[in-house]
């Protein structure tokens, strides 16, 4: 099993581009989200889904946006690059809600010039 | 509010000691989760020990144990016998249950050096 992966590992973007990070999970969990962590700060929420289909916003939604079209696929998308969405971005993975760990991805060090 | 504080923003610990590390919360949610989680230099985040708010007994797993105190909103890490490798960031999180979407609310983190 390779858990929790994420596409791509580096990104440099410039203001105003967009792109979008890819998570995907081998351990069939219904539960996927996406963080961002700030030098200094711990891991706070951007969004997350439930199940296949489903999305919700989290802590920090703005400037991005997300898709849960396969049950072991989750996407992050930023339309518009800005300098502040610099950060390291981690997706992670858990059955469905409970006492249980979240499973989470390498990161993705994305920097916004 | 939900809330995970960490007021250790470093320590230093010498090999094969034991450490603490404090983590408080705070919630008005009766039901909710605590656990912690490493984070190496290489970046990934590695879980470590999970307390539930209604288990009776401290959580262990190998050699950490999660001191954790009800009453008065703590759930400490204890890191026995510390080796060098144990020389990371350390996060407190919190999962609260009346929460639908079963996110970790994460602290700031405490960062570990293990000296020889």
């Amino acid at each position: 099993n390779a858990g929790v992966t994420q596409t791509p590992k580096f990104r440099v973007l410039k203001t105003g581009q967009s792109m979008t990070l890819l998570c995907a999970q081998d351990m069939n969990h219904e539960y996927m989200y996406w963080y961002r962590q700030d030098p200094g700060m711990g891991l706070r929420l951007i969004h997350y889904s439930v199940g296949e289909g489903t999305t919700a916003k989290g802590e920090v939604p703005d400037g991005y946006n997300v898709s849960r079209l396969k049950k072991q696929n989750f996407l992050l998308g930023l339309e518009s690059a800005a300098p502040s969405q610099t950060s390291v971005y981690f997706c992670a993975s858990s059955y469905s809600g409970g006492p249980y760990e979240q499973y989470f991805g390498p990161g993705t060090r994305l920097t916004v010039t | 509010a939900q809330k995970i504080t960490q007021t250790q923003p470093g320590m230093f610990v010498q090999e094969k000691e034991a450490v603490t590390l404090d983590c408080t919360y705070d919630t008005s949610d009766p039901s909710y989760g605590l656990f912690w989680y490493k984070q190496p230099s290489s970046g990934e985040m590695i879980f470590l020990i999970y307390q539930g708010s209604y288990d009776q007994q401290n959580a262990t797993e190998g050699r950490y144990s999660l001191n954790f105190q009800k009453a008065r909103k703590s759930a400490n890490l204890v890191i026995s016998a510390s080796q060098l490798g144990d020389s990371a960031m350390y996060f407190c999180a919190m999962s609260p249950r009346m929460d639908s979407s079963y996110k970790l609310i994460f602290g700031s983190g405490t960062r570990l050096l293990v000296r020889p």
